[in-house]
């Protein structure tokens, strides 16, 4: 079956400092990777996702994520947080089988920036 | 600009009550969601739509019930069967519900009991 696991519930960190979430999935079939991010309050909102071609994908707010299908792991990554960047992320992974199309959301990892 | 609206933003209900949730969008989406959020739970699915008069359980659909009778329009009713409300809902849609097409939410509602 389908799953997808954030490794880390709560990741605190100091302002500039860079950090990585992480994400994991298992499937036998082909994937479609999404990161959102939720500020408090607020709905979700797309960060950046992973289709096809470069494994490496980018945001316009400096965050990076690499697709490893080795390692069937889509981690997060900024090299220097901001405090605006404090808030839910989840890691989000779409399957085709068949004709079940499904999203699967992972727990949410809460990232909490201090100057 | 485009987008989706959920309303109200915070909603009581009492005990034995029927609330219903609105959500609308202006993005010509064809697929429409609704989901529920609980503290270190991530996002549950309780009911989707891929199209107009059409609809799906989720894997949380009891004591839910919906309808799409308009493509912009995907109310979620909890009924008084749905014992423990108390959530933030979120809707959302997409362009359709192929395997790369990203989800837009909502700003959400959180329902409480009184």
């Amino acid at each position: 079956a389908q799953s997808v696991t954030q490794l880390d519930s709560q990741v605190p960190v100091f302002e500039e400092a860079p950090v990585e979430l992480r994400c994991n999935y298992s499937s036998s079939v082909s994937v479609y990777l999404f990161w959102y991010v939720q500020y408090p309050n607020q709905g979700l909102q797309l960060l950046l996702k992973y289709l096809s071609g470069s494994t490496l994908v980018e945001s316009i707010n400096g965050f990076e994520a690499e697709f490893n299908k080795s390692q069937t792991s889509f981690h997060l990554r900024k090299p220097s947080v901001h405090i605006s960047d404090t808030a839910e992320y989840f890691c989000a992974v779409s399957f085709n089988a068949g004709n079940n199309r499904k999203l699967i959301w992972g727990l949410g990892t809460s990232l909490a920036v201090n100057p | 600009d485009g987008g989706i609206t959920q309303s109200p933003k915070y909603l009581f209900r009492k005990e034995g009550q029927n609330v219903t949730l609105s959500c609308e969008q202006n993005l010509n989406h064809d697929a429409m969601y609704w989901y529920r959020q609980d503290p270190g739970q991530g996002l549950r699915l309780i009911y989707y739509s891929q199209i107009v008069n059409d609809f799906q359980k989720g894997d949380i659909a009891e004591g839910y019930s919906v309808s799409r009778e308009k493509k912009e329009s995907f109310p979620l009713t909890v009924t008084s069967a749905q014992k423990n409300p108390t959530a933030f809902y979120l809707c959302a849609s997409s362009s359709g519900t192929g395997v790369g097409q990203p989800q837009h939410f909502g700003d959400g509602t959180r329902l409480s009991i009184l």
